[in-house]
């Protein structure tokens, strides 16, 4: 079975530290998400990537198609950056298949 | 938002008893997705569509069938609820952004089988 590992599960974090969230997955893929879901809300997608790195605002998305690892950073967290965030990818040959999803980690910034 | 919507957001149901569960899109997606998200467990794909009166199966099928009479709305029915279907309904789309595919989500219907 294809499988989607993200870490940590949960961090806390005091506000203003960088945070790096790490996602790894087993076979090609065609594209990777990573996903913002706020404790009773819907989900935001923040960034989808096939190579290299993207960036918005405080925002980075990294990925290493041999390594098969992506990850999330945020600089200068802000407690509004709590929330849960899901990797999630798109196997290749998926044709119009669903995505397979992290279990997602659980970010809380304290003031 | 890409223009979805869900319905009902919110319902509690009993054991046995058939529910349906409804996506609407407006701006005419031809792929469209029902998940479920559990804790422990992330989001699980249910059942998706590739246009009007083609659907096939996801990851976690069992109990559920859907049905897509027309592009803009599909639906997600349990024939007999049970309290393992408790649990965050989410539909998604698929379009094209920026040369690559893409999935948008609707805001989720929490469903509580008793």
């Amino acid at each position: 079975k294809n499988e989607v590992e993200q870490s940590p599960q949960n961090l806390t974090a005091q506000e203003g530290e960088f945070i790096t969230i790490n996602c790894s997955y087993s076979v090609g893929i065609s594209a990777l998400h990573w996903l913002q879901q706020h404790p009773g809300g819907g989900i935001v997608s923040l960034f989808m990537l096939s190579s290299g790195k993207k960036k918005h605002g405080r925002l980075i998305a990294t990925i290493n198609i041999q390594e098969k690892h992506s990850s999330l950073h945020i600089t200068a967290s802000h407690p509004r950056d709590s929330a849960v965030y899901i990797c999630a990818v798109l196997y290749s040959g998926g044709g119009a298949d669903g995505l397979t999803f992290g279990k997602g980690t659980h970010l809380i910034i304290q003031p | 938002d890409a223009g979805i919507t869900q319905s009902p957001r919110h319902k509690v149901t009993e054991t046995g008893t058939p529910v349906t569960l409804r996506c609407h899109q407006t701006e005419n997606h031809r792929y469209m997705y029902w998940y479920r998200q559990d804790p422990g467990h992330g989001l699980r794909l249910i059942h998706y569509s590739y246009g009007v009166k083609d659907t096939d199966k996801g990851e976690v099928s069992d109990g559920y069938s859907v049905s897509r009479s027309k592009t803009e709305d599909f639906l997600l029915t349990l024939e007999s609820a049970t309290s393992s279907q408790t649990s965050v309904y989410f539909c998604a789309i698929r379009t094209r952004v920026a040369g690559h595919n893409e999935q948008f989500f609707g805001p989720g219907t929490r469903l509580t089988v008793l």
